[in-house]
């Protein structure tokens, strides 16, 4: 079974790092882009960047660009994102998902919820 | 402010034929493929319709996507009380070099 499986959910301080993963297993990791989504609370999804594990080549969002970091190490087929100082509008849900060649995106990890609150 | 255009709310009885509207530029829909994705409450949003009108295994036929230009549609026939969910489109930007949302559909079954 193909599946993305995400770390767990965290509570932070504003101003502390963070790194959330993103796990995949039941095909070729470094075959496919794994995507960062965030929600905020209530509010619908946002596209914040993109990697290739392959190559670790990433592209992100003019909205995310220089606030955080995608990364990937395909040796353990996972990827990451992750911040150096976390503000409290961080606070949301972040997804993973895999981009298939049409362009679609399947599976999605089952999300990461990042609180950050003094 | 959202770079694909969807209604905020749809809503419908059960057995009904809804639809929900999807509009976006010729950096996005007007060149590339459409997706949309259905997100049930407290879950993590789902592949429902992909390449515009194509859906996965598992997905019943009452869901069917179109595209036409620079727009999108989803429709979803007889409606059922478990179809309650938001409904977000999705494409590709060449411009952005990323991928677009919508802002979202939230449907209510009557």
């Amino acid at each position: 079974e193909v599946q993305l499986v995400q770390s767990g959910a965290e509570v932070k301080k504003p101003g502390e790092s963070l790194r959330i993963s993103c796990k995949g297993s039941g095909y070729s990791f470094s075959s496919f882009w794994i995507i960062w989504v965030r929600q905020m609370p209530g509010k619908g999804l946002e596209w914040m960047g993109r990697i290739s594990p392959s190559d670790s080549y990433t592209k992100y969002s003019p909205s995310f660009q220089g606030h955080v970091t995608i990364s990937a190490d395909k040796s353990i087929n996972t990827a990451y994102l992750q911040w150096s100082s976390l503000k409290a509008s961080d606070t949301a849900m972040y997804y993973c998902a895999r981009r298939l060649n049409s362009g679609r995106f399947d599976p999605w990890g089952q999300g990461t919820l990042v609180t950050v609150s003094s | 402010q959202s770079v694909l255009t969807q209604p905020p709310s749809a809503s419908g009885t059960p057995g009904q034929r809804v639809t929900i509207s999807c509009s976006g530029s010729s950096s996005n829909i007007g060149s590339n493929t459409v997706n949309w994705y259905r997100q049930l409450p407290g879950t993590a949003p789902k592949l429902l319709i992909y390449s515009n009108d194509q859906r996965p295994s598992g997905v019943p036929d009452r869901f069917s996507g179109s595209k036409s230009g620079t727009s999108a549609s989803l429709a979803i026939s007889g409606l059922q009380s478990e179809d309650e969910a938001d409904y977000y489109c999705a494409a590709w930007d060449d411009s952005l070099s990323g991928l677009v949302f919508g802002g979202g559909t939230q449907l209510t079954v009557l």
